[in-house]
């Protein structure tokens, strides 16, 4: 398959606990995003990476969250001492870049990590 | 003003019918749009892009009119299978300044048999 994959699908933590999602890209993809969906919303934007420089973070991401793609290639999101408002889907997608593409950028999703902290 | 809009929804519509939605947006420099399909508990699949006045594949037809700053989908001899939320999405960017994506809260899409 080489389309967007992300691991795990399904997460079930305790509140205060850590957790690490992680996405792998389209290959060839330079632009990598993470959002969060919650039931009935759309997708809220919450950071970006253009090769291995992380571009653009939303104001939505507390300090709590981290984001990372060390070789430009999969990135991992990591939610420290998580709280009951971080359920909600996880999504990362990505898409090709180029400059003077005029904004032809399509994004691709993956299937999502589900997280629930109870 | 939300920077997308779309219609709240939901729409029940029948197998056969025809059924468009719209979406508005807020900045006029605004460059590349899409119409993504999310069915439920599932990402998001791009169904269609929108660069120019418009975009046809199949059932399926978008149209972008830039003056009034809105976006439409039209779905044509509708399916069971068309049942799903439709999200409008729109790219904020200038040219060669890309930006994140907009994305409207989707309008919910039902056919009956």
């Amino acid at each position: 398959d080489t389309g967007v994959s992300q691991d795990p699908r399904h997460k079930i933590t305790k509140r205060g606990q850590n957790v690490t999602f992680r996405c792998d890209p389209i290959s060839e993809h330079n632009r990598l995003y993470w959002y969060r969906q919650t039931l009935g919303q759309g997708p809220e934007f919450l950071t970006y990476f253009q090769n291995e420089a992380q571009l653009e973070k939303s104001r939505l991401l507390s300090d709590r969250f981290s984001a990372e793609r060390p070789k430009g290639s999969f990135s991992t999101l990591e939610i420290q001492r998580t709280e009951q408002g971080d359920s909600a889907m996880y999504l990362c997608a990505s898409s090709l870049w180029f400059r003077g593409g005029s904004g032809r950028e399509t994004q691709y999703f993956g299937p999502g990590t589900r997280l629930l902290v109870l | 003003r939300k920077e997308v809009e779309q219609d709240p929804g939901p729409f029940n519509v029948p197998e056969g019918a025809t059924v468009a939605f719209n979406c508005t947006y807020s900045n006029s420099a605004s460059q590349s749009f899409f119409w993504y399909r999310q069915d439920c508990r599932k990402e998001p699949k791009l169904l269609m892009s929108v660069y120019s006045s418009g975009n046809e594949d199949g059932r399926f037809t978008a149209q972008l009119n830039r003056a009034s700053q809105y976006i439409s989908l039209l779905i044509r001899d509708s399916k069971l299978s068309d049942s799903a939320t439709y999200l409008c999405v729109v790219n904020m960017g200038r040219a060669g300044n890309n930006r994140k994506l907009i994305w409207g809260l989707g309008t919910s899409l039902a056919v009956n048999p």
